[in-house]
């Protein structure tokens, strides 16, 4: 069974970082692109970031653009996304999602599977 | 970046009803895009990709249909389990940009 468990939100102060991990079960994870989409409280959903399967390409939206990393550990099964300068406005659920499809030169660009998203509150 | 729209914003429907949603874009995205079901307090649920692929698993009543920049997601005969909220997403073009969602609820 494909699980995606996402962990490390929390109240963080406006300027402050925070590092969300997704642990991945139940499927060869490095063969996936992963992305992270977020969804601020009673809004809709916003695609944040992805990451190839082996690390090499990166994309971001632009609002995250310079603050935000994702990042990968295919050993450990583990997608993360590394939040610097965080503003009241990234206050969100944020979901880590699998790309539709294995082994994609591209990114496939739609998600198959979710996690239970984890909850980042920016606020003094 | 592609801008996504839908309509309506809310949908109020009976068990029973056909039940048609519109989303479009900006600009042409061919078939690449997704519909997705979300629920109060879970993660979205992917339905449809490609436009008009079926995700295995979903009943048949879900169907989408449309091309470039005009879309539907149809839900042929409405059951209790489909009040939710639906959002529309294009995957042409980074950045993957949703539709701001259209909410289906009980008439």
């Amino acid at each position: 069974e494909v699980q995606l468990v996402e962990s490390g939100g929390g109240l963080v102060q406006p300027g402050g970082s925070l590092r969300l991990s997704c642990a991945a079960s139940g499927f060869t994870f490095s063969s996936y692109w992963m992305s992270w989409v977020r969804q601020a409280p009673g809004k809709g959903l916003e695609w944040v970031a992805n990451i190839k399967q082996d690390g090499s390409e990166k994309y971001y939206v632009d609002s995250v653009k310079g603050r935000f990393t994702i990042s990968r550990d295919n050993a450990k099964n583990s997608l993360y996304l590394q939040m610097n300068s965080l503003r009241a406005e990234d206050t969100a659920v944020y979901y880590c999602a699998r790309d539709r499809g294995a082994y994609f030169v591209a990114a496939a660009g739609n998600f198959d599977y979710w996690g239970q998203g984890t909850l980042v509150t920016v606020s003094s | 970046d592609i801008q996504m729209t839908q309509s309506p914003s809310t949908l109020s429907a009976s068990v029973g009803d056909r039940v048609t949603i519109t989303c479009r874009a900006s600009q042409s995205i061919s078939s690449w895009l997704a519909w997705y079901q979300q629920k109060p307090g879970k993660a979205p649920k992917l339905l449809i990709y490609k436009a008009s692929s079926l995700e295995s698993g979903v009943p048949s009543r879900f169907s989408g249909s449309g091309s470039g920049t005009e879309f539907t997601l149809t839900i042929s005969s409405l059951q209790p389990d489909d009040f939710a909220t639906y959002y529309c997403q294009q995957y042409n073009s980074y950045e993957f940009t949703f539709g701001p969602g259209t909410k289906v609820d009980i008439k």
